[in-house]
């Protein structure tokens, strides 16, 4: 069964700790992306990897960071640099078929407290 | 900059249909996209439609792309309740990033 993990699905975290997402996908697919929604806005971007050992940075990197060691993942570290962390993550991958549709996982719910 | 707009928010009645608009500044997409968030999840992809494309429809989806306007609309006949959500026009870019609309929230009356 193949598609993209996120996990956990609540993430709760006292201010000034660091904390790592976890995205997994068994999609074979090479480019991969972190997203911040908040509520009634938008998708922004934070990070992408259109390659193993390659990231760049989104609109909104500052305070988080990312690796790209293997394929199949791509974890995302909210650091206590982020002011304002309380936010829906949701992790994708690009498909394969040529048109850049972009496939998403169920998102991690992160809370500051 | 790609800018795409769409309005925030949409009501209908059970059984009307519900068209929901997305206006963009760029023509260079090659494709176009149309997803779906139920609350508290991920999105999901319910069509797309390429660039020299006037129209698509599938099923209960018609998708109208007048890229004179650079206008992209997404009609769902017979709404039901499951289908209220909030629903995102998106735009592929030359980098392979998709440029999303911030998002129009369908709200299904009974």
């Amino acid at each position: 069964d193949g598609g993209i993990t996120q996990s956990p699905k609540y993430l709760f975290r006292k201010e000034g700790q660091n904390v790592t997402l976890s995205c997994e996908q068994n999609l074979n697919h090479d480019a991969m992306y972190w997203y911040r929604q908040d509520p009634g806005q938008g998708l922004r971007l934070i990070y992408y990897s259109q390659i193993v050992n390659d990231f760049q940075k989104g609109d909104i990197a500052e305070g988080y960071s990312v690796s790209r060691e293997k394929k199949e993942s791509f974890p995302l570290t909210v650091t206590s640099a982020q002011k304002n962390p309380t936010a829906f993550y949701l992790c994708a991958s690009t498909g394969t078929s040529g048109r850049g549709e972009q496939f998403f996982g169920p998102g991690t719910r992160l809370t500051v407290l | 900059g790609e800018d795409v707009e769409q309005s925030l928010f949409l009501s209908v009645r059970e059984g009307d249909s519900s068209v929901i608009n997305c206006t963009y500044t760029d023509s260079s997409s090659t494709y176009l996209y149309w997803y779906k968030q139920e609350p508290g999840a991920g999105l999901q992809l319910l069509t797309y439609i390429f660039s020299n494309m006037d129209m698509k429809q599938d099923q209960r989806l018609t998708v109208l792309l007048n890229k004179k306007d650079k206008h992209l609309s997404l009609r769902i006949a017979d709404t039901q309740t499951g289908d209220s959500a909030i629903y995102f026009c998106a735009l592929s870019s030359n980098t392979g990033k998709l440029i999303f609309g911030q998002g129009t929230t369908l709200q299904v009356k009974p």
